[in-house]
């Protein structure tokens, strides 16, 4: 089976930095992803890794190992409108789940002034 | 642009009452995605669909029924709705596996 675990809350200051972790268990996958969820909103798509490695899209960044089964989310200059719950997310890649868009529970992030 | 347009927004249904949640995309996606999301619990995936005709279970499929006749179009259906589907369901969709997923507003439901 599947499974992601990452911290159900996390708070900071604006302008600061915070990252979010993510370890998960898989028999295979395309990738981790992570995705933005502002209250009474949708889910809104963030970044993708395929690779091992850094993904870098403005002030967010993303990191894989698959070695380690672990990723994380990297918010930077910390702003009032980034408080919002993040899920990290993968695809199965493999078998009966392949093609399946798996979620953790969710990240809440307050920002403080 | 619509995107992923989910039908209805809002719905209350009794206990044992059947109905039919829509959800259509408009960019020739191949999957396509049903969840329930209930506070604390995240989003857990109810069926999908890898391409038009194709359906698959989830993790929480009881109680739901899905179709996938048109490629635009992934139907989800309560034959009997229980308390425990009072729910916000998203509908998703993306063009492969690995790219990016696009939500609907969702459907809030309430069964009574």
């Amino acid at each position: 089976g599947q499974s992601l675990e990452q911290p159900s809350e996390v708070t900071a200051v604006e302008g600061a930095i915070v990252q979010i972790n993510c370890t998960y268990q898989t028999s295979g996958f395309y990738g981790l992803s992570w995705y933005q969820q502002h209250d009474g909103g949708a889910p809104t798509f963030l970044s993708y890794n395929a690779l091992d490695g850094l993904e870098e899209t403005g002030r967010f960044s993303s990191f894989l190992s698959r070695s380690d089964s672990y990723g994380y989310l990297l918010l930077q200059e910390l702003q009032m409108k980034d408080s919002a719950s993040y899920f990290c997310a993968l695809t199965g890649g493999r078998g009966s789940t392949l093609g399946r868009l798996y979620f953790g529970r969710g990240t809440q992030l307050t920002v403080w002034p | 642009n619509a995107g992923v347009t989910q039908t209805p927004k809002f719905r209350v249904l009794k206990t044992g009452q059947s109905m039919t949640l829509l959800c259509a995309q408009d960019m020739n996606h191949e999957y396509m995605y049903w969840y329930r999301q209930d506070p604390g619990m995240g989003l857990r995936l109810i069926h999908y669909s890898v391409g038009e005709g194709t359906t698959a279970k989830g993790e929480v499929p009881d109680g739901y029924n899905v179709s996938r006749l048109k490629k635009q179009n992934f139907l989800l259906g309560l034959e009997s709705a229980a308390p425990s589907q009072t729910s916000v369901y998203f509908c998703a969709s993306r063009q492969t596996a690995n790219t990016e997923a696009f939500f609907g507003q969702g459907t809030r439901l309430t069964v009574v």
